[in-house]
């Protein structure tokens, strides 16, 4: 059964903090990491890496993909109150063609204190 | 566009009752998804649809869970009867052909 672990579970640091999120995979076919942001409704996403080594940025946050580690990891700098959030980590297939589906972690709760 | 519309946003329920969640996707997604998001286990797929015909329902639960897409713009989750286990947050999800989700508000189902 595939796996995704993510860590830390819940994480508290001040306003203009850098932080490092992590994700781990057991997954028998990986293809895909996904990185979804949940605030106080429904994720919504954030990357897609199929390749390693090769970063992603969106503004103050970046990923990365270690598929040697089986990891990836999510930086978010200088961090704002409207960061607080559940990040969600998914492994699975590129495109929904076949049989595969992604799997989730259970999240890292970030709480950023003014 | 809208975005993926759910209904109702919360739902309180006793125990034994008939529970019906509804989900209208993003118009011209083909894949439709079901998840439920609890604490412990955190997301889980429950069934998906592709062009309105059900692909993969290993993940629901017990019989008591049905789902239905009668047309590309309407689908229901229904429990019946429901049980207090299965208070959670039900999310509805369309997506194109690749795994980009893109999620719904989300029920809150409580069950007494």
């Amino acid at each position: 059964e595939d796996k995704v672990v993510q860590s830390p579970l819940s994480l508290v640091v001040h306003e203009g903090d850098t932080v490092t999120l992590n994700c781990s995979y057991e997954v028998t076919n990986f293809r895909s990491l996904l990185w979804y942001k949940q605030e106080k409704k429904a994720p919504t996403f954030l990357f897609m890496l199929t390749s390693s080594g090769i970063e992603k940025k969106s503004g103050r946050l970046s990923s990365i993909l270690d598929k040697k580690e089986l990891s990836s990891i999510l930086n978010i700098t200088a961090t704002q109150t409207g960061d607080s959030a559940i990040y969600l980590c998914a492994v699975g297939p590129i495109s929904n063609f076949g049989n595969e589906k992604l799997t989730f972690g259970t999240g890292t709760r970030l709480t950023i204190i003014p | 566009d809208a975005g993926v519309i759910q209904s109702p946003r919360h739902e309180v329920t006793e125990m034994g009752q008939e529970v019906t969640l509804r989900c209208k996707p993003i118009s011209g997604h083909d894949y439709l998804f079901w998840y439920r998001q609890t604490m412990m286990r955190g997301l889980e797929l429950l069934i998906y649809f592709n062009n309105n015909v059900p692909i993969d329902d290993s993940g629901m639960p017990e019989d008591r869970f049905s789902a239905k897409m009668p047309n590309a713009s309407f689908s229901t989750l229904k429990i019946q009867p429901s049980e207090p286990r299965d208070s959670a947050v039900y999310f509805c999800a369309s997506s194109l052909q690749d795994t980009k989700l893109f999620f719904g508000s989300g029920t809150q189902l409580s069950v007494l």
